[in-house]
């Protein structure tokens, strides 16, 4: 079964301060990987994915994340946080099934941002 | 595109009652997803359509909760009979067929508060 662990909960950080969200998952085969933001009353909004290729991926408002599959991680980063990133963050591994992709999301991490 | 849409965003009812959400995917989106979000978990899997065809179904989804998906466009969840426990962020989520990798778009949800 797949499944998603995000260890920490919440992260405070300094407006400025460089960013790293931990994501480790577990999933039989190579995983579709997924980092989604969620703002208070809000959707879900696509970062930024992963399923083959550059092991280093970009995304949308300056985030990246990186897949090490030795380690079987998928952190999200950004070099400088502004203060509109406090938001949730969720990691997400998809896995085929019936011929669509169930996603599995981890229990999310809760940014703050300090000015 | 004009994104996915769900209605109505809040729904307060009392126990027992039964309700109705309403989701318009993406247009060219021929896959559709349902979600459930209780308050600090990530979304958990429900159900999912490929076209018309409703091709997976969560244990989570009991008997009290149906969905459909006529004519391949618009997609309804109803509960019946409701219970405190249905308390949650139901979401919806589309996305193009051919391949896990392509990233499900989400709706704002439909809050639902059972009294």
């Amino acid at each position: 079964a797949q499944s998603v662990t995000q260890p920490d909960i919440h992260i405070t950080v300094s407006e400025g301060a460089s960013l790293e969200l931990r994501c480790n998952y577990s999933y039989g085969a190579t995983p579709y990987l997924f980092w989604y933001v969620q703002s208070p009353g809000q959707g879900l909004q696509l970062l930024l994915k992963y399923f083959s290729g550059d092991t280093l991926v970009q995304g949308i408002k300056g985030f990246e994340a990186e897949f090490k599959r030795s380690q079987s991680s998928f952190n999200l980063r950004k070099p400088s946080v502004h203060w509109s990133d406090a938001a949730e963050y969720f990691c997400a591994v998809g896995g085929l099934t019936g011929g669509g992709n169930k996603l599995t999301f981890g229990t999310g991490t809760q940014l703050k941002v300090e000015l | 595109d004009t994104g996915v849409s769900q209605n109505p965003r809040h729904k307060i009812t009392k126990r027992g009652q039964n309700v109705t959400f309403r989701c318009d995917p993406i247009s060219e989106h021929n896959r559709l997803y349902w979600y459930r979000q209780t308050l600090g978990q990530g979304p958990e899997f429900l159900t999912y359509f490929q076209n018309e065809a409703q091709l997976e179904k969560s244990r989570l989804l009991s008997d009290r909760f149906s969905a459909e998906r006529p004519k391949g466009s618009f997609s309804t969840l109803e509960i019946q009979r409701t219970e405190q426990g249905d308390s949650a962020m139901y979401l919806c989520a589309s996305s193009r067929g051919s391949g896990g990798h392509q990233p499900q778009h989400f709706g704002d949800g439909t809050r639902l508060s059972i009294l």
